[in-house]
Parts: structure tokens; sequence; C-alpha cells
């Protein structure tokens, strides 16, 4: 069974800090994703990184895959009321392929 | 072009009855996976509809069921409801060739007492 930790589990900022949220597993994935997730919506797909040791930058947020696609990052610059939300990593990998999700990091950035 | 719907939004049921819950995926998207999330538990992935096919199965007791039909519309269903079944269940379809692109509906949040 593969198994994705995600730390911190809660985090409370202020607008304006930076912060970086980590996906970790002892299983390799083909792909890795990130995923926000607003109260009564479902998870809306921000990435995929496939490559180890790839960086993808959406904006304010930076993304990374480990070398040995066992973990990932999530950094987010100068954090907005906007960026509060759920934030899940999910990984592929296995016989079957199936998506496996982390438990999630709740982010909330205070105004 | 809509996303994907899920009907109802919210249901309530008691013990030892049965749910049906519905998906609609987006248009043209063929493939439908259904998740339980839960706070304890986060997502855990149930199963996966392929063309009226199950692709993919999840660690879930057999109460849990699915379909899909020729429209790529799929069904979940659980029979005989526990307190523990109580969650938020979500959908998700995707296009033929990107697997790994999947679009979620807003849930179907189950309350089972």
């Amino acid at each position: 069974t593969q198994l994705l930790e995600q730390s911190p589990q809660f985090l409370s900022i202020q607008e304006g800090e930076n912060l970086t949220v980590y996906c970790n597993s002892s299983s390799v994935f083909s792909s890795l994703q990130w995923y926000r997730q607003e109260p009564g919506e479902g998870p809306v797909l921000l990435v995929t990184v496939v490559t180890g040791g790839e960086v993808k930058k959406l904006k304010r947020l930076t993304f990374q895959f480990g070398d040995a696609r066992k973990d990932s990052s999530l950094h987010i610059t100068a954090a907005q009321p906007g960026d509060t939300g759920l934030y899940l990593c999910a990984g592929r990998g296995g016989s079957n392929y199936k998506l496996t999700f982390g438990k999630g990091t709740l982010l909330t950035v205070n105004p | 072009k809509a996303g994907v719907t899920q009907t109802p939004r919210y249901l309530i049921k008691t013990r030892g009855q049965q749910v049906t819950l519905s998906c609609s995926p987006i248009s043209g998207h063929r493939s439908v996976s259904w998740y339980q999330q839960t706070p304890g538990q986060g997502l855990q992935f149930l199963f996966e509809y392929f063309s009226e096919t199950q692709r993919n199965k999840g660690n879930f007791p057999g109460r849990f069921s699915g379909r899909q039909f020729s429209n790529s519309r799929s069904e979940m269903n659980v029979s005989t409801l526990e307190l523990g079944d109580s969650a938020l269940y979500l959908c998700a379809s995707s296009f033929p060739g990107l697997a790994d692109t999947q679009y979620f509906g807003p849930g179907t949040r189950l309350t089972v007492l």
C-alpha cells in the first residue's frame, strides 16, 4: 500500500508570509499532483509533476518533485487570503496505477 | 462546458438503509472515479469506471458498488449503511488518454444517523 504523508496538517499565517507544505512517501510515484479544495467544492488540480527534480511555478506557487520521486513540496510566496483552502497531494503508482491522496494541509491566511 | 455534476448534494439516511449517488461527467469524458473523503482518513479511492467497465477498485467492503452507463454517467450504491459511512463522496471524470487530469464534482455530503 502506498502512503503519502503531508505536513503540517494545519497552518495559519498572516497575509504576506511565505510557507512550505511537504508531501512525503517511502514509495516511488510515476507522477505527483497537487490540488486545492475549498469548502463545499471538490478538489481542483493545480499541477502535475512527472520528472524527478522537476520544478514548476504557478504565479506565487512553486512545486518541486524530489529527485527520487518519493516526495514533493509546495511553496507559496507572499500568501494572500485567497490562498486559503485544503491543499492535497496525490501520487500515481503501484501495479494498478491508482491515485493515492495525502490527508491534506489546511491553510488559513489571515488578512 | 459544464463541469462534473453530482446529485444529490446533501443526503441524510439512517443506519441499515441504502443510498444511490449519481455523477454526470464532463461531456466527452469516459472515465469516472469515485472517492470517499472523511476528516480522519482523507480522500480514499473507491473505484474507477471506463466505458461501462470497472477498471480499478479500492479497499472498500462489498457494500460499496458502482456502475457506469453507456452515456458515461455513473452511480454508486452503498447498502446497509453504517455510521462510519458518513462522508463527502466525490466523483471525478477524465478525458480518454488524459487520465492524470481529473475534474472533480462538488460532492455529495452523506450523513448517516
